[in-house]
């Protein structure tokens, strides 16, 4: 099965300053298609997971453009270029290329 | 805009079977694919698996001898049973929504709770 490894799994930030988010996986994630499918996701305390950006890097409508998503292969990184406070919660990278998907471990973001 | 609502039993006794609704509004469930995913402290987010708007199915293979997932074209509505459970079931469950081959999900249900107790 693909592991997904997320770094770290706690991110303490400061309001307006950057975070990041790692996602590295145990096999390549490309697609015999020639796409990566790699999802960011991101969930408040008490609901349910949202879709940030999908294929790598594509954004969701209405998802901020703070939020970028980059990489290829087995490593990933989720960037958020001004942390606000509507930010907090975990974030989840997971894997729609190979069978079963799996998801990483989550990423707790917390305001310092 | 899609919109899914998960209901079912909330306690299991150990041994018994799981058994789940996700009831889909906005869309219809032979557009997508549709996924069981479930959330617990102990092994994070797992993707339990997907039946498709053909009506195949794909289980994860740590769950597959106990999961059963089916669909119902007429009340626009798909199921998840879990079969002999343990505590190690307890969790939420979230149904979900997803393009052809499952390659990613596009919208959540709110989830519902599961508890395996006695």
């Amino acid at each position: 099965d693909v592991v997904l490894t997320q770094s770290p799994l706690s991110l303490p930030v400061t309001l307006g300053q950057p975070a990041s988010i790692s996602c590295r996986s145990s096999q390549s994630l490309v697609y015999v298609d020639g796409n990566t499918y790699l999802t960011w996701f991101h969930q408040r305390p008490g609901q349910s997971p949202r879709r940030l950006i999908y294929k790598v890097s594509n954004r969701d409508s209405g998802v901020p453009d703070r939020f970028s998503g980059s990489g290829s292969g087995t490593d990933f990184t989720l960037r958020i270029s001004r942390v606000e406070a509507d930010d907090v919660g975990v974030y989840y990278c997971m894997q729609g290329s190979l069978w079963p998907r799996s998801f990483g471990q989550g990423t707790k973001v917390e305001i310092k | 805009h899609v919109h899914l609502h998960e209901s079912g039993s909330g306690l299991v006794k150990p041994s018994e079977t799981l058994s789940l609704t996700c009831n889909v509004s906005g869309v219809s469930i032979t557009d997508f694919y549709w996924t069981w995913i479930r959330q617990s402290p102990g092994k994070g987010l797992e993707w339990i698996g997907y039946i498709s708007y053909t009506g195949s199915t794909n289980y994860n293979p740590s769950l597959r001898s106990r999961v059963t997932m089916s669909s119902d074209k007429s009340k626009n509505q798909f199921y998840l049973s879990v079969t002999s459970v343990t505590a190690a079931d307890t969790g939420i469950y979230y149904c979900a929504q997803s393009p052809r081959g499952m390659t990613t999900i596009e919208s959540w249900g709110q989830g519902t709770l599961v508890t395996v107790s006695s």
